[in-house]
């Protein structure tokens, strides 16, 4: 059975902070990995895709990276801001007979001042 | 250009009603998926559509169902709503179906209260 495992579940940290999230996933065969960022209240906004061949691709402060052969991803936030606080959710896409994407839970980071 | 629009964005309901929950694409967007996020959880897929036709469905009950219109556009109807389905439906849009690498685009989604 396809699964994303994300951790932790939640996070809290301060202001101007760094802080990594992880994915572990049994999705297979594998197509992509996609980070994205949900505002409360909000649909997801994708933040970085990783695919087969990729370790590490950055977006501004947000770096993920890609180990396919422990199928682990992580997301690195480096120097926190206050509008980082949202929740993150790893999804996975399986190049096999079904398109349908598999979401972890999410990790719920909050940046204090 | 607008991104993908939901209506309404919040609704509130009674157990045993039906609601019809709206989703406008990504101008030329060809695909729209359907989630149901409880709070607290990632979102859990509902169904796809793409090319007005039925392509995947997750394992939601048959009181959920959805179609999708000439323009692209869809519904997701509900019958028969329990207090569990209480969450947030989101709707996705993308250029196709397979697994590419071109992003789902979400909506902000719809926010449905069973009482």
């Amino acid at each position: 059975k396809n699964q994303v495992e994300q951790s932790p579940q939640s996070l809290i940290i301060l202001e101007g902070k760094n802080c990594t999230l992880q994915c572990n996933y049994t999705v297979s065969p594998f197509s992509n990995l996609r980070w994205y960022k949900q505002d409360t209240g909000r649909g997801p906004v994708s933040l970085t895709i990783m695919t087969f061949s990729e370790n590490t691709k950055s977006n501004g402060r947000y770096t993920a990276t890609l180990d396919a052969d422990t199928k682990q991803s992580s997301l690195h936030i480096t120097a926190s801001q206050l509008s980082d606080s949202a929740s993150y959710i790893c999804v996975v896409r399986s190049s096999g007979g079904s398109y349908i994407p598999t979401f972890g839970r999410g990790t719920s980071l909050i940046v204090h001042p | 250009d607008a991104g993908v629009t939901q209506s309404p964005t919040h609704l509130i309901k009674t157990r045993g009603q039906q609601v019809t929950l709206r989703c406008s694409p990504i101008s030329g967007h060809k695909s729209v998926s359907w989630y149901q996020q409880v709070l607290g959880q990632g979102p859990q897929f509902i169904f796809q559509y793409y090319e007005k036709e039925e392509r995947g469905r997750g394992n939601f009950p048959d009181r959920f169902s959805a179609r999708q219109f000439p323009n692209y556009s869809s519904e997701l109807n509900v019958n028969a709503l329990l207090l569990g389905d209480s969450a947030l439906y989101l709707c996705a849009s993308s250029l196709n179906r397979g697994p590419s690498n071109q992003p789902q685009h979400f909506g902000d989604g719809t926010r449905l209260s069973i009482l």
